[in-house]
Formats: structure tokens, sequence, C-alpha cells
């Protein structure tokens, strides 16, 4: 079993649509998630930073933990074409590892 | 929120010849910095994982003659693909991470190098 699994997509949705992206991981003792987008060609660039169960809002984004099922949870509402890219979920375990999602590849459709 | 650089953004060279490719933190001391390699439409694939001074820890079947990783300052790591063949093409990452003190750390990631060989 993967540390983090996501589904891969591709996701598609009209403009204005919320969205939700999902990842499910293995180890209860997991403790910091992260959401990352990454448009193509690019490096991905870090969107949200969580840590413990609940909700964390930034602007149009809203990451959702819930530890007791180990899901997290990544919202987008109005969701715009520019918000087009490939979404990943990670988390951080022991200091300095890292496990990651393979993304979610999303088309907001004007 | 963090900044890390990488130079170049696209690089082409001649298959035989070496490559070398710099991440930088600009705004913050990196304790650890990572390098990914990710195939069109794949996730990420990590390579290795090095320390300032220290040297890099290999993934499983990364073949650390033939991708050198030095991480010279807390703010440079250098990655250099040495005998460049076609097969070395791909898009490069690298990445980052500090302490945050009590609350854990998060990673940030360079914009990605372009690697063609021909």
């Amino acid at each position: 079993q993967k540390e983090v699994e996501q589904d891969p997509g591709p996701l598609s949705v009209p403009e204005g649509a919320i969205v939700s992206l999902n990842c499910t991981y293995s180890n209860s003792a997991f403790q910091y998630f992260m959401w990352y987008r990454q448009y193509s060609r690019k490096g991905p660039e870090l969107l949200m930073y969580t840590y413990s169960s609940g909700n964390k809002e930034d602007g149009r984004f809203t990451a959702q933990v819930d530890k007791s099922s180990k899901y997290i949870s990544l919202f987008i509402r109005d969701s715009q074409p520019s918000d087009s890219a490939t979404y990943l979920c990670a988390t951080q375990y022991n200091f300095n590892k890292f496990y990651f999602g393979s993304g979610t590849k999303l088309n907001v459709k004007p | 929120g963090a900044v890390v650089s990488q130079h170049p953004s696209w690089v082409i060279c001649k298959s035989g010849t070496s490559v070398k490719i710099e991440c930088r933190s600009l705004d913050f001391q990196a304790t650890t910095m990572f390098w990914y390699r990710q195939f069109p439409k794949q996730s990420l694939m990590l390579m290795a994982t090095s320390n300032e001074g220290s040297k890099a820890t290999y993934e499983q079947g990364v073949e650390k003659d033939k991708f050198l990783i030095n991480h010279a300052s807390l703010t440079l790591s250098t990655l250099t693909v040495t005998s460049a063949h076609p097969e070395d093409s791909s898009f490069y990452i690298c990445s980052a991470t500090f302490d945050r003190a009590s609350s854990g750390n998060t990673i940030y990631f360079g914009e990605g190098s372009w690697l063609t060989v021909v």
C-alpha cells in the first residue's frame, strides 16, 4: 500500500463549480499535510499547509483533514479556468520524510 | 512563502556530456534539499536527499555516479548529470525544507529544469 493515495482524474468541471480533491493516507502517525498546485511544465507551488484535524481556509481554498479516517481534502470554491492544473497532496513524517500523492489533474471549463 | 530558485530552466546537451543544475533557497537556509525527477503525466520521483556538508542519500535504483549531488552550503545544492544519454531527458525539480521550530516542516519547490539530451 502506498503511503498516500490520490485519484489521478482527470476531473473536469464548469467554471464556478465547487471542486473537491481528495487523498487518503496509510499511517496514522502522519501529522502535517500539504496541498500543491502544479501547472504544466512548472514546479509544484505550495497552496495549503495544515496540521491536525479540521479545516483551514485561504481565500477560495479550504483544506480539510480527518485523522480518524485518514482522509485529506482540498475544496476550491468558485473555480476558475486558471485553477486548471494538477493538484498534489503530501504529508510529512519524521522530520524530513515527505510522501506525495500521484496528483489529480483538474480542468475548469470556461 | 519561501522561494527556491532553479537554474537553468531549459537545457539541451549532446549525448556524452555533463550538465549541472543549480538549486538555491533565496530567503531561507535550507536544512535539507531534495532532487526529484518527473516524467510526463507522472508524479514526482524522489532521486536523492541531501543535507549541507554531507553526502547525499540516494533512493534505490538511482545511480549516484550518474547523478552527482553537491550540497555546498545551506542555500545551494547542485545536481550534475554525468555522461548524459537521451534516456536522461526529463524534468528535474529540486526542493528545500527548513525547520519551522515546533510546528514541523514543509517543502518548497524550484521551478524545475527541462533536460533534453540529443
